[in-house]
């Protein structure tokens, strides 16, 4: 079983759209959840953190994570075309020394005009 | 924005070469990482180092990789005899401090490694 699973897509939607995005994962010992964003050829992007469960808000983005389901979402209010891009989440846990990352595999999403 | 600097941007090597993959960490930074998404799979973690060791590496990381703070400034990835199945993007991140507190790691933009 993978730790960390993801839909690739990809998801369109309309501009104004709210976007859901999500991912499962295995290991119980993970604490630390984030999403990244990601441009084609270009470096990961860090747009919301959560440490254990609960929910996120910062501007049109919000982060929740169920530890019970092991079902982390992260929501966009009000897309904009320049939400187009690759979403990946990433965790880590205390297992991890160096708390390396396990990410998904990205979710890629356009929002149309 | 402070940023980590990755070069080269692309390299292109021949298949049992030797290629150093360099990287300029955001200087406040303490925790030093490499990792590589080969073309349509996941980002995967290759190695960890802190207060110059290495405090986590995965399975990918054998004996043909090794990394190196040479001079307080630049981190290094060496791939010492590269196979064509090292083709992959490259990206290395840093972070500041405790994962509890600042969990944000920064990435570079990657250098994009083919072997031919």
């Amino acid at each position: 079983q993978k730790e960390v699973e993801q839909d690739p897509g990809p998801l369109s939607v309309p501009e104004g759209a709210i976007v859901s995005l999500n991912c499962t994962y295995s290991n119980s010992a993970f604490q630390y959840f984030m999403w990244y964003r990601q441009y084609s050829r270009k470096g990961p992007e860090l747009l919301m953190y959560t440490y254990s469960s609960g929910n996120k808000e910062d501007g049109r983005f919000t982060a929740q994570v169920d530890k019970s389901s092991k079902y982390i979402s992260l929501f966009i209010r009000d897309s904009q075309p320049s939400d187009s891009a690759t979403y990946l989440c990433a965790m880590s846990g205390l297992s991890n020394s160096g708390y390396a990352l396990n990410f998904g595999k990205g979710t890629s999403l356009l929002v149309t005009p | 924005e402070p940023e980590v600097t990755q070069t080269p941007s692309h390299q292109v090597t021949q298949m049992g070469q030797e290629v150093i993959l360099r990287c300029v960490p955001i200087s406040n930074h303490l925790y030093f990482y490499w990792y590589r998404q080969i073309l349509g799979q996941k980002v995967e973690f290759l190695v960890s180092f802190y207060n110059n060791e290495i405090s986590e590496k995965s399975e990918i990381f054998d004996d043909q990789f090794s990394v190196e703070r040479p001079d307080g400034s630049n981190f290094t990835l060496k791939i010492r005899s590269t196979k064509l199945e090292d083709s992959a993007m490259y990206f290395c991140a840093s972070r500041k401090g405790a994962f509890r507190t600042n969990y944000g790691y920064t990435f570079g933009s990657g250098t994009r490694l083919t072997v031919v």
